[in-house]
């Protein structure tokens, strides 16, 4: 079974530029989050989704946002690039219902570098 | 709001002995869920270990076990017999309503 894949895994731009991160679940998982990860801070909760709706959101600014296709896949937009965005941006999917332990299933990330 | 400390940023063992790892955690919930998630150098985050709250003991797997104190909102984490491939960044979360909630990290250099 393939595991969470996150495109692209590094990515370089500028301040005030876009930017869209992809990640494909397990098989199966319906439940996407992401998360941003930097030296110091851990892993900050940005957003879940849960078939198509955001279910969860964390205290991040309004030029984060995602969104749920209806194969599972997710995407994160970032808009108006700030140096302090730079991070690993890190999805993980979940199984939800019978057999739901709970576990997060981690990509590699998406290290995102801002100039 | 629940909150998750680590309070130990780097720890350091030698090869064979053993380690501990502290987690403190905060939340006004009585059912959740707790992990330590291990995160190996340019590799990607893996659960370690699981403990439901609502269980009274310890939740052990291998070398892993844990010491959890739910009146304290404690959760230690235990590597016995370390080995080299232990080296990572070890992360603590709390988990209610499936939301998560991670502490900043310690990291684990296993010596040889």
């Amino acid at each position: 079974k393939a595991g969470v894949t996150q495109t692209p895994r590094y990515l370089i731009k500028t301040r005030g530029q876009q930017v869209t991160l992809s990640c494909s679940p397990i098989s199966g998982h319906r439940s996407v989050s992401w998360y941003q990860q930097t030296p110091g801070q851990g892993l900050q909760f940005l957003f879940e989704y849960f078939s198509e709706t955001q279910r969860n959101k964390g205290n991040f600014p309004g030029r984060f946002s995602g969104r749920q296709f209806s194969n599972s896949r997710s995407e994160m937009n970032v808009s108006t690039l700030e140096l302090g965005d730079s991070a690993l941006y890190l999805c993980a999917s979940s199984l939800e219902g019978t057999g739901n332990t709970g576990e997060l299933f981690f990509g590699e990330g998406s290290r995102l570098t801002v100039l | 709001a629940q909150t998750v400390t680590q309070s130990q940023p780097e720890m350091s063992v030698q090869e064979a002995e053993t380690v501990t790892l502290s987690c403190t955690y905060d939340t006004s919930e009585n059912n959740y869920y707790l992990f330590w998630y291990k995160q190996p150098p340019s590799r990607q985050m893996i659960l370690v270990i699981r403990q439901e709250a609502y269980k009274q003991q310890n939740a052990t797997e291998n070398r892993f076990s844990v010491n959890f104190q739910k009146a304290a909102k404690s959760f230690s984490l235990k590597i016995s017999d370390s080995q080299l491939g232990d080296t990572a960044m070890y992360f603590c979360a709390f988990m209610n309503f499936n939301k998560f909630y991670f502490g900043s990290g310690t990291k684990l250099n296993v010596k040889p």
